[in-house]
């Protein structure tokens, strides 16, 4: 069966410290790949999705960026947190042949 | 117009009770559906496909109304442990020819199932 692991859980970091998110599939090839956001109290925010090694969309433009060297490794990264980054942080894959998407566990990320 | 737009809530129900949730998208040309559960300060989790014809599961039945655009998510005899937010999610069909096609997440709406 597929999996999907993320971490860290929870983590503080403070303004214009860099970042770095890891996530891993495992159980599947090919997936597609998501990171989203959800801020408290506010519904979930696609950041960067992927279909390929090496392809990534950007959907908002923002302080961070997603690279993918592996097919089932998705990472979400910045140089430098603002406040304003603070959130749940959540990956996500779907299937080539079906749209639904199954997430991590999360990072709950405090920029301090 | 927001692209997937449901009733925040918080809907409070004794145990038992029945509880029904709709959410309406912008988008017509989407062609899967979904409701999705999130228990506080959790991952949501995929609780059932919406299809066409309507579907359910154990108490849970949702519906797809085209015409209207709306889905709607009923819960019958509700219990404590179906208190959590549900999500209403619309794939967007790309503008363009070979764009990706991608899932839009409503912001939820709030269950509280009380004894």
């Amino acid at each position: 069966s597929q999996t999907i692991h993320q971490w860290p859980a929870t983590l503080v970091q403070p303004v214009g410290s860099p970042l770095s998110l890891e996530c891993t599939v495992e159980g599947t090839s090919n997936p597609n790949l998501y990171w989203y956001r959800q801020a408290a109290g506010r519904g979930l925010q696609l950041l960067f999705y992927s279909v390929g090694i090496g392809q990534i969309s950007s959907e908002v433009p923002q302080n961070l960026s997603a690279s993918r060297p592996q097919d089932r490794q998705f990472i979400l990264s910045s140089k430098k947190l603002l406040l304003s980054d603070s959130g749940f942080y959540l990956c996500a894959w779907s299937s080539m042949l079906h749209d639904e998407a199954f997430f991590g566990q999360g990072t709950r990320l405090t920029v301090v | 117009r927001k692209e997937v737009e449901q009733d925040p809530g918080p809907f409070n129900v004794p145990e038992g009770a029945t509880v029904a949730f709709n959410c309406t998208y912008s988008n017509s040309a989407s062609q899967s559906f979904f409701w999705y559960r999130q228990d506080c300060r959790k991952e949501p989790k995929l609780l059932m496909s919406v299809y066409s014809s309507g579907n359910e599961d154990g108490r849970f039945t949702a519906q797809l109304n085209r015409a209207s655009q709306y889905i709607s998510l009923l819960i019958r005899d509700s219990k404590l442990s179906d208190s959590a937010t549900y999500l209403c999610v619309v794939n967007k069909v790309p503008v363009i020819s070979g764009g990706y096609n991608k899932l839009i997440f409503g912001a939820g709406t709030r269950l509280a199932v009380h004894p």
